[in-house]
């Protein structure tokens, strides 16, 4: 079965400092990949996919960024934080016509 | 385009009494549907999923969604609550099955289960 990691679980970030949040995928093979992101008291909002490697689309014009250097790996980055970029960010993996499979998410706080 | 709209931000039940969060979705494709759960600080879990076939659908920890086309509904149910069930709880929408598609989630619907 899949199994998504995430990390890390928690990050607080000072405003105008670079992020990295990173996300593998184990148990699978040409996944699509999804960032996603939660604000509070809001439901999810799609940030990235992936139907590749090298192969992102975006969804909303913002100040981050995803790569997806390998099959299995997805990168959620950004060079300067804002303060609207605080929420609980979700990766999800998708193969075939399965339902999307989530990670345990990244938690980040900006100061 | 689809969306999905929960209708209730909060319901609060006693544990042991019956379980009801409505959702109503609009699609101009025939929908796949689904029912995510979210505990704190987690990721989202699967509940069920409604893919075409029968339109009353059972899923994980007793829940169940009856896909009704006619008033664009697909309620999530259950006939006894339990305090683990208290979470957050997503409906979800696909315009369709193929590779890539995103997909739309209501804002969540809060479940509290007192004892």
């Amino acid at each position: 079965s899949q199994t998504i990691h995430q990390w890390p679980a928690t990050l607080v970030q000072p405003v105008g400092s670079p992020l990295s949040l990173e996300c593998t995928v184990e148990g699978t093979s040409n996944p699509n990949l999804y960032w996603y992101r939660q604000a509070a008291g809001r439901g999810l909002q799609l940030l990235f996919y992936s139907v590749g490697i090298g192969q992102i689309s975006s969804e909303v014009p913002q100040n981050l960024s995803a790569s997806r250097p390998q099959d299995r790996q997805f990168i959620l980055s950004s060079k300067k934080l804002l303060l609207s970029d605080s929420g609980f960010y979700l990766c999800a993996c998708q193969t075939g016509i399965q339902p999307q499979h989530f990670g345990d998410g990244t938690r980040l706080s900006i100061l | 385009a689809q969306s999905v709209t929960q209708l209730d931000s909060h319901v609060s039940v006693s544990e042991g009494t019956p379980v009801l969060l409505r959702c109503n979705y609009s699609s101009s494709y025939s929908p796949s549907l689904f029912w995510y759960v979210q505990h704190p600080n987690k990721g989202l879990q699967l509940l069920l999923k409604y893919t075409s076939a029968a339109t009353l659908v059972k899923g994980i920890n007793g829940f169940e969604a009856e896909f009704k086309k006619s008033e664009t509904s697909f309620h999530l149910t259950k006939p006894s609550a339990h305090m683990s069930d208290a979470a957050e709880y997503f409906c979800v929408v696909s315009g369709s099955n193929q590779a890539g598609t995103a997909l739309i989630f209501g804002k969540g619907t809060t479940l509290s289960v007192s004892s």
